[in-house]
């Protein structure tokens, strides 16, 4: 079955910009998204179709991608930002998958 | 702005069958979008659990398709999970949410219930 494959976690400091990866063979055909998660909440969407963000999120989260690599990346990260964050796309028979989840740290 | 709540039960026996509704507000579902159900089992990853159009055709996860129907009453706002012969494996956060449609003709979802937690156990 299809995967994407994201680092388990990633820490930095207040301020610094925090990079999360997502890798998938479909990538290239197929827009990645990204949902922050905190603890005890439901997911939010930050970023869809690649590069694109919901209203209301603010403008520190942005996405690119490259070939099978998806990046989200958070510029000067706050306490606030300290969230799991799960990339989702679509296998070639177009089923919805997530990744595994990476856990940010910021502190 | 559109709102999602999920409701059922919170414990479900063994082998026997979990049915959760999802009440639509602020949205009339019969207007069009997907709308899907996911779920999150304890301290681990989000699974997409299969979706729905507000005309009733449906598509499912296939590690779930023979246990999971997912079906929509439009008069009252609602669509409704069905998840057989459950284990233990199947105690989660079970969400729903809306489901978009993007230029590809792949799907997303864009807003989420706050969740309901079911655990299977006798």
């Amino acid at each position: 079955s299809y995967e994407l494959t994201q680092p388990p976690s990633v820490s930095v400091s207040p301020g610094q910009t925090a990079r999360i990866t997502c890798s998938g063979d479909a990538l290239p055909k197929k827009y990645p998204y990204w949902y922050q998660q905190k603890s005890g909440q439901a997911p939010v969407l930050v970023i869809y179709e690649d590069s694109k963000r919901p209203s209301g999120i603010p403008e520190r989260f942005s996405g690119s991608s490259s070939g099978t690599m998806a990046t989200l990346t958070i510029s000067g990260a706050q306490v606030e930002d300290e969230a799991d964050y799960y990339c989702y796309s679509t296998d070639s028979s177009g089923n919805p998958v997530f990744g595994g989840g990476t856990k940010l740290t910021v502190l | 702005q559109v709102q999602l709540q999920e409701s059922g039960p919170g414990l479900v026996k063994p082998s026997e069958t979990l049915s959760l509704t999802c009440t639509v507000s602020g949205y009339s579902i019969s207007s069009g979008y997907y709308w899907g159900w996911i779920r999150q089992p304890p301290g681990k990853g989000l699974e997409w659990i299969g979706s729905i159009y507000h005309s009733g055709s449906t598509y499912y996860n296939p590690s779930l398709k023979s246990r999971v129907t997912i079906s929509v009453d439009t008069s009252k706002n609602q669509f409704s999970l069905k998840l057989s012969s459950v284990t233990a494996a199947d105690t989660a956060v079970y969400y729903c949410a809306r489901v978009m449609e993007n230029v590809l003709s792949d799907y997303y979802m864009d807003v989420w219930g706050k969740g309901t937690t079911v655990t299977v156990s006798s």
